[in-house]
């Protein structure tokens, strides 16, 4: 079956530091993978989209990388931001050999305190 | 580029009434999605178009939910009879195909049911 747990599930920190969130998948083979940020009450928004063989993406603050053979992705935020809270979502696509379902992690819910 | 366009923006309903949500995806997108997203989970998918066809329905209360895409383009989600449980967010999102390339989501029709 097809999983993408992400982890911490909540997570405060202060304005001006840095943190990393975590998306393990066992989606394989896979099409690609993204990270989207979504603000409570409204859809997800694009940040990153890798391809397997990519290893690192980079959004503005936001920079993704992706080890293929772990079946692991991180998304790290540089220097947060107050509107960096939210909540972010890693989402698989399977190859067309591997079912088409996009498959979605639980989010991680961040917190950004002045 | 013009988004995925989603309507209403909210909607407050009493329980046993019905409601309409309505999808406009992006130009050329042949794959529409819609999905449910309870407060603090991930997006479930309810159903997933290609084209004016069904691709997979199996997470679709087929008792109080239905939807179409008759022409392949537009699509709406309707519920009859609501009820309390059916409270959330009801995202639409497109690709250009079953693999998901150029995946966006909309903003969400956020239902509350009283």
């Amino acid at each position: 079956k097809n999983q993408v747990e992400q982890s911490p599930q909540s997570l405060i920190i202060l304005e001006g530091k840095n943190c990393t969130l975590q998306c393990n998948y066992t989606v394989s083979p896979f099409s690609n993978l993204r990270w989207y940020k979504q603000d409570t009450g409204r859809g997800p928004v694009s940040l990153t989209i890798m391809t397997f063989s990519e290893n690192t993406k980079s959004n503005g603050r936001y920079t993704a990388t992706l080890d293929a053979d772990t079946k692991q992705s991180s998304l790290h935020i540089t220097a947060s931001q107050l509107s960096d809270s939210a909540s972010y979502i890693c989402v698989v696509t399977p190859s067309r050999d591997a079912g088409n379902m996009l498959t979605f992690g639980g989010g991680t819910r961040l917190m950004v305190k002045p | 580029e013009a988004g995925v366009a989603q309507s209403p923006r909210y909607k407050i309903i009493e329980k046993r009434q019905s409601v309409a949500f309505w999808c406009n995806p992006i130009s050329g997108h042949a794959t529409l999605y819609w999905y449910q997203q309870i407060l603090g989970q991930g997006p479930k998918l309810l159903i997933q178009f290609q084209n004016n066809g069904v691709v997979d329905d199996s997470q679709l209360p087929k008792d109080r939910f239905s939807a179409e895409r008759l022409k392949g383009v537009d699509s709406t989600l309707k519920i009859q009879p609501a009820k309390l449980e059916d409270s959330a967010v009801y995202l639409c999102a497109s690709s250009l195909d079953e693999e998901g390339w150029g995946y966006t989501f909309g903003s969400g029709t956020r239902l509350t049911v009283v």
